[in-house]
């Protein structure tokens, strides 16, 4: 399995709290991404980094920030927390090689009330 | 707008049977193809890419790609009772192939 880690791997908060998550890999794989899945929708990609301090937005960027200050690590911050935020959030990595696939994290389910 | 079709389903197929899952997908420019599978409450797994077409085989999985008519399927061989699970098809974006378009998936339920 690729390495990959999602911390918390659940959280419940308020609205308008800020909010982050964290994905940490061991690949050394220099393309991660933030998805979130919900019913209905499927995955939609929130940001993407094709590198440290490269990142660029998704389709369903708004309300999200992030950062990438080191290859591994790749962190989503909700900077005031909405219930429509409330998802199943996935990190993915990828060599960033043409053609080549995702592979995720375990995700993360943020619940916001 | 770029997208991936997939029938949702639920897909009912017996033990033993082959199931046939299939997707299509508008950008004409994308050339790799890929199926996930989810388990309820898990991540996406990949079990299958091509990049060409016609047919690509593993284990008890085949993937057929058919470029002209922009249609992708899976076939599952044998279906055992794990292999109940939503299957994603998800397609290279032409105009950035680091980023995919996802289809909503299909659920297969194998009955034995």
């Amino acid at each position: 399995d690729a390495g990959i880690t999602q911390s918390p791997r659940h959280k419940v908060t308020e609205t308008g709290t800020p909010v982050t998550l964290r994905c940490h890999q061991t690949e050394n794989h220099r393309y991660m991404y933030w998805y979130r899945q919900d019913p209905g929708h499927g995955l939609r990609l929130i940001h993407y980094s094709y590198g440290v301090k490269d990142t660029d937005k998704g389709e369903v960027s708004d309300g999200y920030s992030v950062s990438r200050s080191k290859t591994e690590d790749f962190l989503l911050t909700l900077e005031s927390a909405t219930s429509s935020q409330t998802s199943v959030y996935f990190c993915a990595i990828s060599d960033g090689r043409d053609n080549q696939p995702q592979h995720f994290g375990d995700g993360t389910r943020l619940s916001i009330l | 707008q770029k997208e991936v079709e997939q029938n949702s389903g639920p897909l009912s197929v017996p033990e033993g049977a082959i199931a046939s899952l299939n997707c299509t997908y508008s950008d004409r420019g994308s050339q790799s193809f890929f199926w996930y599978r989810q388990y309820s409450g898990k991540s996406p797994e990949l079990i299958m890419f091509i990049y060409s077409n016609g047919d690509k085989e593993d284990g008890r999985f085949t993937a057929q790609l058919n470029k002209a008519s922009q249609y992708v399927s899976l076939l599952i061989r044998d279906s055992q009772p794990s292999d109940s699970a939503t299957y994603l098809c998800a397609v290279n974006d032409a105009g950035n192939n680091r980023k995919l378009i996802w289809g909503l998936g299909t659920s297969l339920a194998v009955n034995p």
